[in-house]
């Protein structure tokens, strides 16, 4: 089945521990990306990646980092969150982009930090 | 910049009834257009797309129009169920860009 998966779906830690959100896709897709949604302001990109070593900033990149070293994978890092940082995080892949037929996204995790 | 803005929610209806989200876009040249619907506890998965003007995308009974004179793509369902509970999102994918730019979502529950 092709989808986008991320790990874990929940997760729960303390504030400045340092933490990865894992991302991987079966499609060969090119294009990865990271979105946070929070309430009443929809979703914003947060990092991409066109190809494998190839990332770049989103919307809202700060006190996030990426890596592609594979084309399959896509790990989100925090190396110190914060409770700012408290969100529900999808990550997404497509053929290319811009895309005409939209990406698929993860089942999304959902980060609280305390 | 590019921007997509939807109805405010939340959307309470009766089974059966019909449905209407409206969604209106800001975007240079032609972009291609987008629903996504969120179930609960899930992600977003793709409802339907419409990638130039004048075109239909439908999908489980759902329809959107891509009306580039009035920059819209209003989500319509000639009767909703109890299972189309959900959030939806109108989102855009512009040529100069690689992110979907999403509205803040519209709530809706159907209730039997």
């Amino acid at each position: 089945e092709a989808q986008v998966t991320q790990n874990p779906r929940y997760l729960i830690t303390v504030t400045g521990k340092k933490l990865t959100v894992t991302c991987s896709q079966n499609m060969n897709h090119e294009y990865m990306s990271w979105y946070r949604q929070d309430p009443g302001l929809g979703l914003r990109q947060i990092y991409y990646s066109m190809n494998v070593e190839v990332t770049d900033k989103g919307d809202v990149p700060e006190g996030y980092k990426v890596s592609r070293k594979e084309k399959r994978n896509f790990p989100l890092i925090l190396e110190s969150p914060s409770p700012n940082q408290t969100s529900l995080y999808f990550c997404a892949s497509g053929p290319t982009a811009p895309s005409n037929y939209g990406y698929t996204f993860g089942s999304g995790t959902r980060l609280t930090v305390v | 910049g590019n921007s997509v803005t939807q109805m405010e929610g939340p959307v309470t209806l009766s089974e059966e009834a019909f449905l209407t989200i409206n969604c209106t876009y800001t975007a240079t040249g032609y972009p291609s257009l987008f629903w996504y619907v969120q179930y609960p506890g899930e992600g977003l998965q793709l409802l339907l797309k419409a990638t130039k003007a004048d075109d239909k995308g439908s999908n489980k009974g759902f329809e959107a129009t891509y009306r580039k004179e009035t920059t819209s793509f209003h989500l319509e369902k000639g009767s909703v169920q109890v299972s189309d509970s959900a959030v939806y999102f109108c989102a855009l994918s512009h040529q100069a860009g690689t992110a979907l730019i999403f509205g803040k979502g519209t709530t809706l529950s159907v209730s039997s």
